[in-house]
Parts: structure tokens; sequence; C-alpha cells
């Protein structure tokens, strides 16, 4: 069963703007991840935020999570072509349970 | 390093035939998954190894089964396949179970006719 769901389902922007997907879960977490994988590869790790943050931030990339509305919100800025990919949240409910992914938000960034 | 490899890329099966998909890591981690990813559907837990020596049936384990044959290898086995099967196969490994970032090979495309 999808534990996050990601909105949008597709987002097209041009290179240089900021791209916004949001992750909505249903119950409580233990952390928080986001992967990005590019058309027709493996998945590839891109930040983890644990229950307790509430904001991270690596190079143009920032996660923020608010555990009282059960949502998290990735930010790319200043995107780039290359950062044409799908972006699946993750989440696990405690160190014991299966991280579960939700469907994805597919990201294109027109040059 | 290779990270986390797989074998093979692709794969065509007839309804009923069997195979088994290898997996291996080089990042001496404890824990290995096999995920199954659908069109539309996010990435689903078929089975996963904690740590060497124990495995564990994720969401979809129904016509799969797995060997933890050593800490770097992970082997996914199909006994008799159906076209439901159909589906890109990811193998992930990640130091600790579950709050730990995995890693993911580059998937095996199967298609069951």
């Amino acid at each position: 069963s999808q534990q996050g769901e990601e909105d949008p389902q597709a987002l097209s922007i041009q290179e240089g703007e900021n791209a916004t997907m949001n992750c909505s879960y249903k119950t409580s977490i233990n952390n928080l991840q986001w992967y990005r994988q590019n058309s027709g590869r493996g998945l590839v790790h891109l930040i983890l935020i644990r229950s307790n943050e509430r904001e991270k931030h690596s190079g143009r990339l920032r996660v923020t999570l608010d555990t009282s509305k059960k949502s998290s919100s990735l930010l790319i800025t200043a995107s780039r072509a290359a950062d044409t990919a799908s972006y699946f949240c993750a989440t696990d409910r405690s160190g014991n349970t299966p991280l579960v992914f939700g469907k994805g938000t597919r990201l294109s960034v027109i040059a | 390093n290779a990270g986390v490899t797989q074998t093979p890329k692709f794969q065509v099966l007839k309804t009923g035939q069997s195979m088994t998909l290898q997996c291996a890591q080089d990042m001496n981690h404890n824990s290995m998954y096999w995920y199954r990813q659908d069109p539309g559907m996010g990435l689903r837990l078929i089975y996963y190894s904690a740590s060497e020596g124990t495995t564990d049936k994720g969401e979809v384990p129904n016509g799969y089964n797995v060997s933890r044959l050593n800490k770097r290898e992970f082997s996914l086995r199909l006994e008799s396949a159906a076209p439901s099967q159909t589906s890109v196969y990811f193998c992930a490994s990640s130091s600790g179970p579950f709050s730990y970032e995995q890693y993911f090979g580059p998937g095996t495309r199967l298609t069951v006719t």
C-alpha cells in the first residue's frame, strides 16, 4: 500500500525556474527520504529528513517536513535540463518497518 | 566500486518458465531488498534481507522466492512466471535496515508472455 503520495503527478518548467513537489503521507513516520530516478535507471538517494527536523538543505535542494500536516516538500532551485527525472518520496514508520515509496512526480525541465 | 549490480538487464520469459535474478553489492551493506516497479505504481517491496542469514516478505511476495547467498549477494527467483510479473525489478542495499538511505541497481526489465 502506498504511504506517500506525490503532488503534482507531472510538472513542466523552464530552465532556471524553481520546481516544487509535495509528498503527503497517512501515518506517523520515523524518517522521510527523497529519491530521483532518471529514465530507465535505478533510483538515487537525494536527502533524508528525520521526523524531528523541519528543514534540510543539500546544494540546490531544500526539503521541508510538516509532521502536523503529514506532508513534505522538495524544492529544486535554479533547475537545469539535467534535473529532468521522476522524484519519489519514501517513508518508514519506525526503524523496523520497510520503506514505502510514493508514485512519484515526473519533472520536465525545458532548456 | 561498482555499487549494486544486477543481471540480466533484460529478459523475456514464457508463462510457466522459471528464472533467477541476480544482485550483488560491494559496499559491505547489511541489508538488501528486491522491489518491482510498474507504470504509475511507484516501487513495491517484494522481499528483503535485513542482515545476512535472514529474509522477510514485503508487500508483494506471492510468486517469488529469495536467497541471501552471502553478505554480498541476494537473488530473486520466479518459479513459474506469469504475465502479471511483467515489470522492472530493482535490487537495493543499505548499511542498516529501512531508516538508512538505499542504493539501487540499474534494474532488470522482465517481460512474461
